[in-house]
Parts: C-alpha cells; sequence; structure tokens
C-alpha cells in the first residue's frame, strides 16, 4: 500500500512570494494528484500529472518519478490561494485505484 | 456536463439510526470511490466500485458499512446504526476510465451523529 508524505504541514507567507509544497510516496504509480481543499468546502482537483511538469495559471507541479518525488509550485500567491492543498497517489500504483493521501498543507497568505 | 453529485449535503442522525449517502457519477463515468474525512484528519479511502461490482473495500470499516453501485441510479453508502464516531465528511469521487483516469470529486455529504 502506498505510504504519501506531505511537507510542510503549515504554511505561512505574504502575499507574492514564491510557495513550494513537497510530497513523495513509496510506491511506484501511474500517475499523482494535487488538491486543494477550502475550509468546510469542497475538493477541486488541480493537477494529475504522470511525468514532468504541467502548469495551470500560477500553479505549477512537477514530479520525478524515479524519485517518488513531486512539488507544487505557487508563484505570486496571493490570499485566495489560502487553502489546504493534498497531494494524493493510487493505493497500490495502479491508476484503477483508489487514493492515498497525504496529510495536506494548510497554506495561509497574508495580505 | 453536471458534476459528481452528492445529496444529501447535510445529515443528521441519532445514534443507531441509519444513514444513506447518495453519489451520482458524472455522465458516463463507471467507476465510483468513496472517501471519509473525519474532523481535523485527512482523507481516507474506504471502497472502489465499478457498476454493480466492489472492486476494493479495503478501507470500509467491517461492520455497519456498505456500498452499491447498481446497474440504474447512484452509488448509495450505508451506515447501519450510527455512533459518534461516523461523523465526518464523506466525499465521492468518479473517474471515466481505469488505469491513470482523473478523479472527479463531489461536494461531499457532512454527516453529524447526535
Amino acid at each position: 500500500k502506498n505510504e504519501v508524505e506531505q511537507s510542510p504541514q503549515n504554511l505561512t507567507a505574504q502575499e507574492g512570494e514564491f510557495i513550494t509544497i513537497n510530497c513523495s510516496y513509496s510506491v511506484g504509480i501511474s500517475a499523482l494528484h494535487w488538491l486543494q481543499q477550502h475550509p468546510g468546502g469542497g475538493i477541486v482537483s488541480l493537477f494529475m500529472l504522470s511525468s514532468g511538469k504541467k502548469k495551470h495559471g500560477r500553479l505549477i507541479a512537477t514530479i520525478n518519478i524515479q524519485e517518488k518525488h513531486s512539488s507544487l509550485h505557487i508563484t505570486a500567491s496571493h490570499p485566495r490561494d489560502s487553502a489546504v492543498y493534498i497531494c494524493a497517489a493510487p493505493n497500490s500504483g495502479g491508476g484503477a485505484d483508489g487514493l492515498t493521501f497525504g496529510k495536506g498543507t494548510h497554506l495561509i497568505i497574508q495580505p | 456536463n453536471a458534476g459528481v453529485m452528492q445529496n444529501p449535503r447535510h445529515l443528521v442522525r441519532r445514534r443507531g439510526q441509519e444513514a444513506r449517502l447518495r453519489c451520482s457519477p458524472m455522465k458516463g463515468h463507471s467507476h465510483v470511490y468513496w472517501y471519509r474525512q473525519l474532523p481535523e484528519e485527512g482523507l481516507k479511502f474506504m471502497v472502489y466500485l465499478q457498476k454493480e461490482n466492489i472492486i476494493d473495500e479495503s478501507g470500509m470499516p467491517k461492520e455497519r458499512f456498505s456500498a452499491e453501485f447498481p446497474k440504474e441510479g447512484p452509488s448509495i453508502l450505508r451506515i447501519q446504526q450510527v455512533v459518534r464516531g461516523d461523523s465526518a465528511a464523506y466525499f465521492c469521487a468518479s473517474s471515466l476510465v481505469a488505469g491513470a483516469g482523473e478523479q472527479y470529486f463531489g461536494p461531499g455529504t457532512r454527516l453529524t451523529v447526535t
């Protein structure tokens, strides 16, 4: 079964700062997911990636399959980016699988 | 194209009652996953279903919990004889394909057991 570790658990930064959240997993996977959850809110899928790098607006996700490591970056951070960011990997590595989640990174961006 | 629908969004049950949570996947999706988020904890996998089949229920508590995804209609997560510890947010997700399929999450059902 996959184990997913995220760091940091909590992150407070000033508006405009460059943010990096890290994720590592134990079992080789077909794809890794990055999710966003606002307090009391639903879950939004930000990225699903299996190699290299993906970019959407100010968000960038990278993955290194050999090292079993992924990062989520936020450029020019803004208070509305404040949320919990969660990485998730397939339970047993395959794609047709439920997900194992990291504990999440609580991000607060102060104006 | 509607997203994943869950209802009810909020459910209050007294201890010992039954809770039924429904999940309608995105149109055309035949893979459904249920996850639970206990207060102040992370998300945990419960069960993975395809139409009429349970594929993986390794995350389901052994007693009182069951899930189904019939040929017609939504997927149902059923909790019998609820206890206070069942209070949580229950999310379902659906995907179109097996393999590296992206999962789309519903808004969740917040269950409160009084």
